[in-house]
């Protein structure tokens, strides 16, 4: 079974561009999770998305969106870059709103110079 | 969620047996404790959870009090590549509308 596939790997945008991260869950799992680790820092939740519509976001401005596609699969982007928002983006899915655990991909590394 | 408190950081000898304690004094009823661990620059791995009852997997044992107040993960034979950070989590099943919050964890560091 395939786990959670990330692309890219690695990003590297221009300040004030767009970046565009793309999440493929696990089959059967309808719940896509993003989160946001900064260098050193922890994981921030950024937004969960469940059966194609936003269900919560964590206290990031409105430049960090995002959609769930019909086939569960899950696009996040972030306009206006700027150079804090280098950072791993990580991806997790779940059934069931995480009953039985999340189960991560192996992130994106965005950098903006 | 339930707040959690983890040591900062532990060691452990390979081979040995690796305890990574979780307090959690004011978990509900209907909380469960969950176990994560990321190995550098990689996503977080699931490792296991529990409601009251001991639980044990391939990878770990996890070890609730009878109060529930904290919490044990037991590695029975660290080896190295178990060096990551471990994050205790606590959430119950109907928390509709939140996501898993990962607090700062505690440094597991294995050594030969």
């Amino acid at each position: 079974e395939a786990g959670v596939t990330q692309s890219p790997t690695h990003l590297i945008k221009t300040r004030g561009q767009q970046a565009t991260l793309r999440c493929s869950p696990i089959s059967g799992h309808t719940s896509v999770y993003w989160y946001q680790q900064a260098l050193g820092l922890g994981l921030q939740f950024l937004l969960w998305y469940d059966e194609g519509e936003e269900r919560n976001r964590g206290n990031f401005p409105p430049r960090f969106s995002g959609r769930q596609f019909p086939n569960y699969s899950s696009e996040l982007n972030v306009n206006a870059l700027e150079l804090e928002d280098s950072a791993l983006y990580l991806c997790a899915s779940s059934l069931e709103q995480g009953a039985f655990g999340y189960t991560f991909g192996s992130g994106t590394r965005l950098t903006v110079v | 969620d339930a707040k959690t408190t983890q040591p900062t950081s532990m060691d452990c000898a390979e081979g040995r047996a690796a305890n990574l304690p979780c307090n959690h004094s004011t978990i509900s009823g209907n909380e469960y404790v969950y176990w994560y661990r990321q190995i550098h620059s990689q996503g977080p791995q699931y490792i296991i959870h529990g409601l009251k009852n001991n639980e044990t997997n391939e990878m770990a044992s996890l070890i609730i009090t009878e109060d529930r107040k904290s919490s044990t993960l037991i590695l029975p034979h660290a080896t190295l590549r178990d060096t990551a950070v471990y994050y205790c989590i606590v959430r119950s099943l109907n928390q509709a509308g939140t996501a898993l919050i990962f607090g700062k964890g505690t440094t597991l560091s294995v050594s030969s």
